[in-house]
């Protein structure tokens, strides 16, 4: 089974500055890579897949890179409605698997 | 709009049963394949179980085989998730999901529907 480890388990960031997630798998998963974004009581929402491809709805202020087996998350300018929790999810191999996610609270 | 509604989460005792339902609208249910995904409370993400378009294929995870049974019933536009010998760690919102296939047989997941708990405790 992959393993993703996403660091830090916590950000704080303040309104308009830019953030970073990582997202770590235990092997090489191409650009297989989903991101979701999950409000307190709510269901996860996607937010990209394919490393790097912004699903529908999505605004641009969100990207997604990967460099081997590391993959960014990178939100360039915090609105209100960005803090949650970002979790990553492979799709490589066989059974699907989530990191434990990231918090982007509020500084 | 595509909407997936859960519904059947309980408190039960160690080693009940539960059966949990997903009402799906907005797409062409029969059209799809389905999932369970649940998460702990303060923990991650767990896919449990996919199910093909006409029900013939069924995935779980090793946690739950033998325990749960995914189903499907396409003239209702709803999924299930039969849940026996329920444990302590099986404790955790389910999530029914509509699965996604790129260029690997794994998925990922959208949408997702808001959940409903399930409190495995004496």
């Amino acid at each position: 089974e992959i393993v993703m480890t996403q660091s830090p388990a916590t950000l704080s960031v303040s309104p308009g500055e830019g953030a970073t997630l990582s997202c770590r798998a235990s092997q090489t998963i191409s650009s297989n890579l989903a991101w979701y974004q999950q409000k307190p009581g709510q269901a996860p929402r996607l937010l990209m897949y394919g490393a790097s491809t912004r699903a529908t709805g999505i605004p641009a202020r969100f990207s997604g890179s990967v460099s081997g087996t590391e993959f960014t998350l990178t939100i360039s300018s915090l609105q209100s409605e960005d803090f949650a929790v970002y979790y990553c999810q492979q799709y490589n191999y066989w059974p699907p698997t989530f990191g434990q996610g990231t918090k982007v609270e509020i500084k | 709009e595509v909407q997936l509604v859960e519904s059947g989460g309980d408190l039960v005792q160690p080693g009940g049963s539960l059966r949990l339902s997903c009402a799906a609208s907005g797409f062409p249910f029969s059209g799809h394949w389905m999932s369970w995904v649940r998460q702990a409370a303060g923990k991650g993400l767990e896919w449990v179980a996919n199910i093909k378009e006409d029900g013939s294929e069924k995935y779980y995870v090793d946690s739950v085989k033998g325990r749960f049974t995914i189903s499907r019933d396409n003239a209702k536009n709803s999924l299930y998730l039969q849940m026996n010998s329920l444990r302590a760690e099986d404790t955790a919102v389910y999530y029914c999901a509509r699965p996604t296939w790129g260029s690997t047989n794994v998925n990922w997941f959208d949408p997702w529907g808001q959940g409903t708990l399930v409190t495995v405790s004496s």
